[in-house]
């Protein structure tokens, strides 16, 4: 069975820029959350979907991010404009539906410089 | 107050040695309890999880949580250097988790 896939791996922008993350979850899990891990702290999740529907963002900083998963399948994660906080390791994660085990991917480490 | 506290270390024993981690956490409406492995430039895998008081094994791994204290911790027996990762507790209710902030393990071959 593959795994959660996310590009890109790294990604390395200027303050002000826009950057998008993609991934692909588990073939068949419905559920999908986007994380943000600051170095030295424990995930943080920004946003749940069930198929493609929103379950939770209330800690998604809307004003700057944006997340979106059409078809119910892939998904993809934007920041515009970034700032310097806004460094970290983005994970993806899959489950097969609300409260089973969560599989994440390997994320992808943003630097805003 | 974070909902959960867990110290950062670092962790360095030798090889053998029995690791201890340990987490706190601050409501008494939390379900599940888990465990995580994180290997460098990796994401976390689940390594046990359990609802109930009281100790859970599985083979060197033991999980052990105390509900009265809110308190829970993450055994490892006869550590390996493959253990070495960062260890995150991590707690759930209803469908959200909230994580420690992990715990950075060296085992020293």
């Amino acid at each position: 069975e593959a795994g959660v896939a996310q590009s890109p791996r790294y990604k390395i922008i200027e303050k002000r820029q826009s950057v998008a993350f993609w991934c692909n979850p588990i073939s068949g899990h419905a559920t999908l959350y986007w994380y943000q891990q600051i170095l030295g702290q424990g995930p943080k999740l920004l946003i749940q979907f069930q198929n493609n529907g929103v379950v939770d963002d209330s800690q998604l900083p809307k004003d700057r991010f944006s997340a979106e998963r059409l078809k119910g399948v892939d998904s993809t994660l934007k920041i515009q404009p970034a700032k310097l906080e806004d460094s970290a390791v983005y994970l993806c994660a899959s489950s097969r539906s609300l409260n089973y085990e969560q599989y994440f991917g390997p994320g992808t480490r943003l630097t805003v410089t | 107050q974070k909902e959960v506290e867990q110290d950062p270390g670092p962790l360095s024993v030798p090889e053998g040695a029995i690791v201890s981690l340990n987490c706190t956490y601050s409501n008494s409406a939390f379900q599940y309890f888990m465990w995580y492995r994180q290997y460098s430039r990796k994401g976390p895998e689940l390594l046990m999880y359990t609802y109930s008081s009281g100790n859970k094994e599985d083979g060197r791994f033991t999980a052990q949580v105390d509900k009265s204290s809110k308190y829970i911790s993450l055994f490892i027996r006869d550590s390996q250097p493959s253990d070495s990762a960062t260890y995150l507790c991590a707690i759930r209710r209803d469908y959200k988790l909230s994580f420690g902030a992990g715990t950075t393990v060296t085992v020293r071959a």
